[in-house]
């Protein structure tokens, strides 16, 4: 079946510094890809998405590239603080669905002071 | 607007028992989702409805079953509970037609233990 691989799976930086967590899939047809930000024991929340005709966004500090060719995007956060430690999760829509996201396993990203 | 809502938020069953989790997704959000959370795993999709009807199923047994109500809230069910159903299930729902492109607003999480 369809497929979204995210790695690292656990992710250590330097408070300041620049944490880059990466993403490949499977569907061909996957036409959108969103992160989600999961803090510890708090529910999953959106922090930035981007849709197959662009190949980078970016809102403040963290930015997403997309590479529809090789079949991976990128989530790339600058300026590191302690509030980023969070699980993040990576997802796309699968099937040539709009209404069928599926995620991947998470990475951890601890913030070392 | 509240947001989504799960009840109860803590379970502990035995094994060989049923469960049945509760989901009131955000006001006018017609779409609810199930995800299964265990550490390692990540997010697993279970079920999707949509206006009362499964419209997206994942890789999970029939054990594992919902259902959606006209008011869009939605209730997931497991029966014959095993030991490694134990974990975190959360429920989102999104408001699916609109600008939010199927952007999902989770809910705290029921977390389930068996015994």
């Amino acid at each position: 079946g369809e497929n979204v691989e995210q790695h690292p799976s656990t992710l250590s930086v330097q408070e300041g510094d620049s944490a880059v967590i990466k993403c490949t899939y499977s569907d061909s047809a996957s036409n959108y890809f969103p992160w989600y930000k999961q803090e510890l024991g708090k529910r999953p929340q959106l922090i930035i998405d981007i849709r197959s005709n662009v190949g980078e966004k970016k809102d403040q500090r963290i930015a997403v590239t997309l590479n529809k060719t090789a079949k991976h995007f990128s989530l790339h956060i600058t300026e590191t603080q302690p509030e980023d430690s969070a699980v993040y999760f990576c997802a796309a829509t699968i099937d040539n669905r709009d209404d069928k996201i599926i995620f991947g396993k998470g990475t951890r990203l601890h913030i070392l002071p | 607007k509240a947001g989504v809502t799960q009840t109860p938020r803590y379970l502990i069953k035995t094994r060989g028992q049923q469960v049945t989790l509760s989901c009131s997704p955000i006001s006018g959000h017609r779409s609810v989702s199930w995800y299964q959370q265990t550490p390692g795993q990540g997010l697993q999709f279970l079920f999707e409805y949509f206006s009362e009807t499964q419209r997206n199923k994942g890789n999970f047994p029939g054990r594992f079953s919902g259902r959606q109500f006209s008011n869009s809230r939605s209730e997931m069910n497991v029966s014959t509970l095993e030991l490694g159903d134990s974990a975190l299930y959360l429920c989102a729902s999104s408001p699916w037609g609109d600008s939010s492109y199927n952007e999902q607003f989770f809910g705290p999480g029921t977390r389930l233990t068996v015994l």
